[in-house]
Parts: structure tokens; C-alpha cells; sequence
């Protein structure tokens, strides 16, 4: 079946480490973004890429980086400069180029850092 | 800048009442608009979407919105509340020209009561 796969589901991390959180899509979506979602907050996004090889900073970058290397994947490393990296992460992908293109969501990261 | 403000972070329905969910957006432009469904620690999964081609949209599990560009509110709407309809909704929005990110409500929680 086609969808987006996020792993892990849950890891814990202490303070100072980074961690990767892997993301991969076969939908063959251009796009692909990162949201954080906190309680009664909504989703802020975090970065998105709609080429393979390029992306931009949302409206939270500071603290994250990515990489976008091939089309299927789109991993976010949350680094030890991130001040409160605690949160449920969310990738997802949708057809570049389009205002009516709805998001395709994975089933989401749940960061805990110790 | 698009702006999307969910009136109510929290709903609560009797079993076979009628649900409601305010959304209302701010734009210069036409928007497209969206409503996505969670259930707890998972993805998003798209109830609509709103593209202009009808005012009153059906969506899944017997959902709909009503586009009124006159209120600038797109509200979800279910005649009867099941059991399963509980879960956090998240209106969304993108505006139109070249701008593809979508900005998202900070969700309202539907809790159904048998």
C-alpha cells in the first residue's frame, strides 16, 4: 500500500543528543514537510522541501535540520540546540505544485527527552 | 499572511446530537481550505477540502463544511455525533498564487457522550 512511514514511533533521548527522525514516502510525492504538534497548539511546521536536493525553513526551524538527497525521503534531525524538543513530529507529502493538493500524514514521531 | 482560528479548543456532544466546529480564516485572497480528523497518537487523515468548485462540501463519515467567503468561515458540520466521532479536528488553509504551505487551526477536541 502506498502512505508515508515514520520511524521510530517513540524514542527518548537525553539532553545534549541529537536524533534522527527517518521519514519515507512512496507516493511518489514532490513535496514533503515537518510539523511539530504540541498540546493546543496545532501543527507549526518545522521545514518542507518540494524538490529533491532543495528546501526551506518553516516557521520553526531554529534548533532542526534536514536533508532531502532522494525524492522517497525526508529525514529531521533534532539537535542538541533545539530548547524544548519534547513533541509529536509529523511528516508528510503531497503533490508539489498544487493549492487544492491535500497533506498525506504518516502516523507521527513521539520525542522525550530525559 | 493566512491565519486559521478554530473557535472552541474543546466540543462536547451528546450521542446522535448535531456537531459543530467553527472555522473561520483570514486571507486576501481565495483560500483553500481543509478539515483533517485525528485520533489519538496517530496522523492526520483529510475529512474535505474546500477548491471552489462547490460551497457546500461532503466529506468523510458523514461530514460536511459550508464555504461562506461573505463570514470567512468554513465550518464542519455532522447531523448526528457517533461514539467514533471523537477525536481532535484541525481546520486548515492555503492561499493561493505560489504560496503551497498550509497553516493550521490549533484544533478543537470532540468528546462524544453516550
Amino acid at each position: 500500500d502506498g502512505g508515508i512511514t515514520q520511524s521510530p514511533k517513540y524514542l527518548f533521548r537525553k539532553e545534549g543528543q541529537n536524533v534522527t527522525l527517518s521519514c519515507e514516502q512512496n507516493l511518489n510525492h514532490d513535496a514533503m514537510y515537518w510539523y511539530r504538534q504540541d498540546p493546543g497548539q496545532g501543527l507549526r511546521l518545522i521545514y518542507y522541501s518540494q524538490i529533491v536536493n532543495d528546501f526551506q525553513k518553516g516557521d520553526i526551524a531554529e534548533g532542526y535540520s534536514v536533508s532531502r538527497e532522494k525524492k522517497e525521503s525526508f529525514p529531521l534531525t533534532v539537535t542538541s540546540a533545539q530548547k524544548n524538543p519534547t513533541a509529536f513530529y509529523l511528516c508528510a507529502s503531497s503533490t508539489a505544485h498544487s493549492n487544492t493538493g491535500e497533506l498525506f500524514f504518516g502516523e507521527g514521531s513521539r520525542l522525550t527527552v530525559l | 499572511a493566512q491565519s486559521v482560528t478554530q473557535l472552541g479548543s474543546h466540543v462536547s456532544v451528546s450521542e446522535g446530537a448535531l456537531v459543530l466546529l467553527r472555522c473561520n480564516y483570514s486571507s486576501s485572497v481565495p483560500p483553500y481550505l481543509f478539515w483533517y480528523v485525528q485520533y489519538p497518537n496517530q496522523g492526520l487523515q483529510l475529512l474535505l477540502k474546500y477548491t471552489s468548485a462547490a460551497t457546500l462540501v461532503k466529506g468523510i463519515n458523514g461530514f460536511e463544511a459550508e464555504f461562506k467567503k461573505s463570514e470567512t468561515s468554513f465550518h464542519l458540520t455532522k447531523p448526528s455525533a457517533h461514539m467514533s466521532d471523537a477525536a481532535e479536528y484541525f481546520c486548515a488553509a492555503r492561499g493561493g498564487g505560489s504560496n503551497y504551505k498550509l497553516t493550521f487551526g490549533k484544533g478543537t477536541l470532540l468528546t462524544v457522550n453516550p
